[in-house]
C-alpha cells in the first residue's frame, strides 16, 4: 500500500474553500485514492474516491494530476461542522485487504 | 441495506482482565472485515483483517487476537489487558474483491479504558 503524507493540521474560516493535499509518490497503476472524514468518537466516513483528473460529488472535489503522485481534496465553503480529521488512503482496486490509514489532517473551521 | 454493529460501546476494564469486542455485519455476504484501534489524539492503526471465515491476518504483534467464527461476525479478544490497550476500537467492512472500490464502512466504535 502506497505511503501517504498529509499536513498534520489546517485552520480555516467559515465560508472559505479548503484544499488538503496528500502526497503518494509510490502510487501503483491499479491504486485508487480515497478520502475519509472522521468526527470525534465516530468511525471514518467515506467522502470521495478517484483514479485520475477530477471527481466531484455533492460534498467535495478531488483533483489528481497526471502523474498521480499527489491528490487534493477540495471542500467548498466550509462550515463549523466540517471540523474533523481527513484521511487520504491509496489502495489497489480489488485488493483492499490492507487498508492502512495515515495520521490524517486535522481541519479546524473557525467562525 | 448493509449495516454494521459493534458492542459494547464503552468498556472499563482492570489491567490483566480479558476482553471481548464483537462486530456483526448485516445485508451482505463474504465481506472483508477489519479491526482498527485509535489511541487518544492519534490516527487509526490496523490491527487485523479477514477475507473469510477463519482467515485472520495480524498487522501488529500484541496481546490481542481476532476470530471470525461466522461469515459476518468478527471478534476482538485479549486474555490479559494492558494499560496500552486503552483506545477507541473500530470494526469495519468492505465488499470483497470483484467489484471492490475500496470503500470501508465503519461501526460505531467501542471505547476501552484499561485501569
Amino acid at each position: 500500500l502506497a505511503k501517504t503524507t498529509q499536513p498534520i493540521s489546517m485552520d480555516s474560516y467559515e465560508g472559505q474553500e479548503v484544499n488538503i493535499t496528500c502526497s503518494h509518490n509510490n502510487i501503483a497503476t491499479n491504486d485508487y485514492i480515497t478520502w475519509y472524514q472522521q468526527f470525534p468518537s465516530q468511525g471514518p466516513r467515506f467522502i470521495i474516491q478517484g483514479y485520475k483528473t477530477k471527481v466531484t460529488n455533492e460534498v467535495a472535489s478531488l483533483f489528481i494530476p497526471a502523474d498521480r503522485k499527489s491528490s487534493t481534496l477540495s471542500l467548498p465553503r466550509v462550515s463549523l461542522s466540517d471540523t474533523a480529521v481527513y484521511y487520504c488512503l491509496v489502495g489497489r482496486l480489488y485488493n483492499n485487504n490492507d487498508m492502512r490509514f495515515g495520521a490524517g489532517t486535522r481541519l479546524t473551521v473557525k467562525p | 441495506s448493509q449495516t454494521i454493529h459493534q458492542w459494547p460501546a464503552t468498556l472499563v476494564q482492570p489491567v490483566g482482565s480479558p476482553l471481548s469486542l464483537e462486530c456483526t455485519v448485516e445485508g451482505t455476504s463474504n465481506p472483508n472485515l477489519y479491526w482498527y484501534r485509535q489511541a487518544a489524539g492519534r490516527g487509526l492503526q490496523l490491527l487485523f483483517y479477514s477475507v473469510g471465515i477463519g482467515q485472520i491476518s495480524s498487522e501488529v504483534p500484541q496481546n490481542l487476537s481476532a476470530s471470525r467464527p461466522q461469515d459476518r461476525q468478527f471478534i476482538l479478544s485479549s486474555k490479559k489487558l494492558l494499560l496500552s490497550d486503552s483506545g477507541f476500537y473500530l470494526c469495519a467492512w468492505s465488499v470483497s474483491s470483484g467489484g471492490n472500490t475500496g470503500e470501508l464502512f465503519f461501526g460505531e466504535g467501542s471505547r476501552l479504558t484499561v485501569l
